[in-house]
């Protein structure tokens, strides 16, 4: 069955260390998105791409990194720049211009700092 | 970014009420998507609205885009435990689109549904 995968599922992350959050879609999507949720704020966009080897700066893009150099993964790297990292992480993905049917969201990765 | 004001932000329900949400922007939408998250996990598509003042059911869940293309509601009938969670809102624009990219969805803050004490 075509879907979208997020890993790990929980992640810890000692300060001053950068983490990477895996983003896998078989659905043959072109655009992919990055996302933050935390209590309360629902969700935040942190970068997209609308196709390979090319990517946008959402409204919360600062201490976080991307590459998107196959249609398949969007990896997120949350850097030591990013002060306040813990969060439930959402990835999603959809057809290009397509969003009108929705975006397809992976289950989340929630990370920690310890 | 722009936001979608979403409410209540909150509400506890009781097995067998009746529940309402809605959506509200300053911005004119051309579609409404209403999605549910259950704890742990991410969002799920539920309802797609496409044209002002189209009604969609699924289930016990009916959801409408505003006459206006600025607002969308969504009731759930007869509520049931499984329905806890939170629902979100969304609207994606027209050709002026969003940072500069025509499509992205606009999502509002969510309304955590909780079973009453």
């Amino acid at each position: 069955d075509g879907g979208i995968t997020q890993s790990p599922k929980y992640l810890f992350r000692k300060e001053g260390q950068n983490v990477t959050l895996s983003c896998e879609q078989n659905l043959n999507h072109d655009a992919m998105y990055w996302y933050r949720q935390d209590p309360g704020q629902g969700l935040r966009l942190i970068y997209y791409s609308q196709i390979v080897n090319d990517f946008q700066k959402g409204d919360i893009a600062e201490g976080y990194s991307v590459s998107r150099e196959k249609k398949e993964s969007f990896p997120l790297t949350v850097t030591s720049a990013q002060k306040n990292p813990t969060a439930f992480y959402l990835c999603a993905s959809s057809n290009p211009r397509g969003a009108r049917y929705g975006y397809t969201f992976g289950s989340g990765t929630r990370l920690t700092v310890v | 970014g722009q936001q979608l004001n979403q409410s209540p932000q909150s509400m506890f329900i009781q097995e067998g009420e009746d529940v309402s949400m809605n959506c509200t922007s300053s911005s004119i939408f051309n579609t409404w998507l209403w999605y549910k998250q259950d704890p742990g996990e991410g969002p799920v598509l539920l309802i797609a609205l496409y044209k002002a003042g189209e009604l969609t059911s699924n289930g016990r869940l009916t959801a409408q885009f505003g006459i206006t293309r600025k607002d969308s509601f969504l009731n759930i009938s007869a509520s049931i435990p499984s329905d806890v969670g939170i629902y979100f809102c969304a609207g994606q624009l027209g050709a002026s689109g969003y940072g500069g990219s025509q499509g992205n969805l606009i999502f509002g803050k969510g309304t955590k549904l909780s079973v009453k004490p």
